[in-house]
């Protein structure tokens, strides 16, 4: 059965703090990705990564950074947290395709931060 | 701007009912477009993907259909079950871009008993 596991469920944070949240998955996959989910938004790209050390912006990358050291494991980084970026963090993961042919996206069960 | 609309925002059924959820995009044209089903505290999960040549595509008691020309995609659900309780999501892949996937805010149904 397929998997990507993001470390924290719920992580309660201070205005800040530094906060690192993990993913792994477990499929070989080539692509790995962060999103945010905000109640009444549609899922916004942190970042994306096709490959080790690799790393490109998504749509909202600021106050964000990631690493990806090992090809299972893509990490979100928020070096200094602040309350606007309290929401639910989602992992996902996908197979390497054909420019324009998206594979599909295979999410973690998500991480909600509480920025206080 | 490529954009996915979503309506309605949420829903509420009975038990056994069907009920069709809409999504309006403008990225055109596109790779592939997808439903996801989203559980209460859980990731999306796919459900179905449509080409830009296919009209309709089926997973049990779930069909998506497909209308190129108006720009518009329905998840129907027959036969409703309490499981379908979920948050449905459309998402639409641009041809250039795949790894820039727009998302749809989603509609949470609710299925009571």
């Amino acid at each position: 059965d397929v998997k990507v596991t993001q470390s924290s469920r719920y992580l309660v944070k201070r205005t800040g703090e530094k906060v690192f949240l993990e993913c792994v998955q477990d499929m070989d996959h080539e692509n790995m990705f962060w999103y945010r989910q905000d109640p009444g938004l549609g899922l916004r790209l942190i970042y994306f990564s096709y490959d080790v050390k690799m790393k490109e912006k998504g749509d909202i990358p600021e106050g964000y950074s990631v690493s990806r050291e090992k090809k299972e494991r893509f990490s979100l980084i928020l070096e200094s947290a602040s309350t606007n970026q309290t929401s639910m963090y989602l992992c996902a993961s996908s197979r390497l395709r054909l420019a324009g042919d998206t594979g599909e996206l295979f999410f973690g069960e998500g991480s909600r931060l509480t920025v206080l | 701007k490529n954009q996915v609309e979503q309506s309605p925002q949420s829903l509420i059924i009975l038990e056994g009912k069907n009920c069709t959820l809409q999504c309006n995009y403008t990225v055109s044209p596109f790779s592939n477009l997808r439903w996801y089903k989203q559980d209460t505290g859980r990731g999306p999960v796919s459900l179905t993907i449509m080409t830009f040549s296919e009209n309709t595509k089926s997973n049990g008691r779930y069909t998506a259909t497909l209308d190129a020309d108006t720009k518009q995609s329905s998840l129907h659900i027959t036969a409703s079950q309490l499981s379908d309780s979920a948050s449905y999501i459309c998402v639409v892949s641009p041809p250039l871009d795949g790894n820039k996937l727009v998302f749809g805010a989603g509609t949470i149904l609710r299925v009571k008993s």
